[in-house]
């Protein structure tokens, strides 16, 4: 099946920095990325989805200036979490779907970034 | 939104069939039923994917009843390997971008034991 990956698989950073995480689709083009952030023992829940070439399209309570979300080629997007304050720590994860391949009803994930900020 | 209802939990053994219900009533017509597995510490992963009646890959089978209104995700002679999170998901069938394709809701925990 296709591949998505993500990188970093963790990030420790210090309060106020900001923290970049990229998200591949390494054998596909994906015009649309999804981005989920699951905290422990919860669900995933998806921030917003990134399309390419335009704005990304956030869900209701997700703050764009705090998550910024950059999908400038058809197999990268990236999840930029500015000023990072310690209840930004989750689990950040990234999806995208192969429309044209054969298995295009399938969502593809990363294997996610754990994002601790101190 | 069409909602999804799963158990929290099941516990199993070793070599048992094991089935996990999804309620979802308020399904329409052009929605699909999947299910994704997902292991601590990592991305989900499609598992299967049906619109009625019987679906049946290398792993699982899924079973949809006339109404719909309802599936259920058989794993064969689960291992502990089979051990994770298991989510049912209800949406048109390659997610147009709609945020009811992409809705995951609680889950099943799913443990194996030896």
């Amino acid at each position: 099946g296709a591949v998505v990956s993500q990188h970093p698989s963790w990030v420790i950073c210090k309060s106020g920095t900001s923290v970049k995480i990229e998200c591949r689709s390494l054998d596909f083009q994906a015009t649309t990325m999804f981005w989920y952030r699951q905290f422990p023992k919860q669900s995933l829940m998806l921030m917003a989805t990134s399309n390419e070439g335009s704005k990304a399209t956030y869900e209701q309570g997700v703050e764009k200036d705090k998550f910024l979300i950059n999908h400038a080629s058809l197999t990268l997007s990236t999840l930029t979490v500015t000023s990072a304050h310690p209840e930004d720590s989750s689990f950040y994860i990234c999806s995208a779907r192969d429309l044209w391949g054969a298995e295009a009803e399938k969502l593809f994930f990363g294997s996610g970034t754990q994002l601790s900020v101190l | 939104l069409a909602k999804t209802t799963q158990p929290i939990s099941m516990d199993s053994y070793e070599g048992q069939e094991v089935n996990i219900t999804c309620s979802h009533n308020n399904i329409a017509t052009n929605d699909y039923i999947t299910w994704y597995q997902q292991f601590p510490s990592q991305g989900p992963r499609f598992i299967i994917q049906g619109y009625k009646t019987k679906v049946t890959n290398e792993v699982a089978s899924l079973f949809i009843p006339a109404d719909r209104k309802s599936s259920t995700l058989s794993l064969p002679r689960v291992s502990l390997s089979d051990t994770a999170v298991y989510y049912c998901l209800v949406g048109d069938r390659f997610g147009s971008g709609s945020a009811r394709q992409l809705t995951f809701g609680s889950g099943t925990q799913l443990t194996v034991l030896p």
